[in-house]
């Protein structure tokens, strides 16, 4: 168990429809990333947060957007959803950067997202 | 940008064989290197890591050497297990930021 948390596990909706996915990370972590894995574009990254201001931004769609909390607590919105959109999101944490670990992420179990 | 490479897979070996995963990468910086293993239906788990060059990570009779020459961090394991089979990502940190990951290697071990 690596101490991270993403809420819902399974999520399945319909084209157009907008989600929000949750994650906790672990308790101490002030960085969050969310990852997107689909099975033609693999394993890519989304967003950084760091204790509650965005950091870094990857191939993040602009229907796409996220938020981390006062609590540390970050959620994902997608929007306008397509059938491409269908794949495990991933959220990770890290300890604050340039401390030790070197870029180590921990991952939750994802929330994997159906658009039928 | 950075990137990583695995070699192609799927790899099937059977119980007791000698593992190799090889991959490289492009980095801008100085990275940091991980190898992160997807048992099925799970999320992703830290195997190994190394931050410096020369520096060998290992855990579980997994190891891998951060070779800053030929910008490589090979994956080996001297003896297979059936739990082995998953899928194993090799990926790049620099700055401490993103994780930029390889394709992945399913591995399947035969008993």
């Amino acid at each position: 168990d690596s101490g991270v948390t993403q809420t819902p596990k399974h999520l399945i909706t319909a084209t157009g429809q907008r989600v929000t996915l949750r994650c906790s990370p672990r308790s101490g972590d002030l960085s969050v990333y969310w990852y997107q894995q689909s099975l033609d574009q693999g394993l890519q990254f989304l967003i950084q947060y760091y204790n509650g201001e965005e950091r870094a931004k990857g191939n993040i769609l602009e229907r796409f957007s996220a938020q981390q909390f006062p609590d540390l607590h970050s959620e994902l919105n997608l929007s306008s959803l397509e059938l491409g959109d269908s794949a495990l999101y991933f959220c990770a944490s890290s300890l604050q950067p340039g401390t030790s670990g070197r870029g180590e992420q921990f991952f939750g179990p994802g929330t994997r997202l159906t658009v039928l | 940008g950075d990137s990583v490479t695995q070699m192609e897979g799927p790899v099937t070996l059977s119980e007791e064989a000698f593992l190799t995963i090889n991959c490289t990468y492009t980095a801008t910086g100085y990275p940091s290197l991980f190898w992160y293993v997807q048992y099925p239906g799970e999320g992703l788990q830290l195997l190994l890591k190394a931050t410096k060059a020369d520096d060998k990570g290992s855990n579980k009779g997994f190891e891998a050497t951060y070779r800053k020459e030929t910008t490589s961090f090979h994956l080996e394991k001297g003896s297979v297990q059936v739990s082995d089979s998953a899928v194993y990502f090799c990926a790049l940190s620099v700055g401490a930021q993103k994780l930029v990951f390889g394709q992945g290697t399913r591995l399947t071990i035969n008993p």
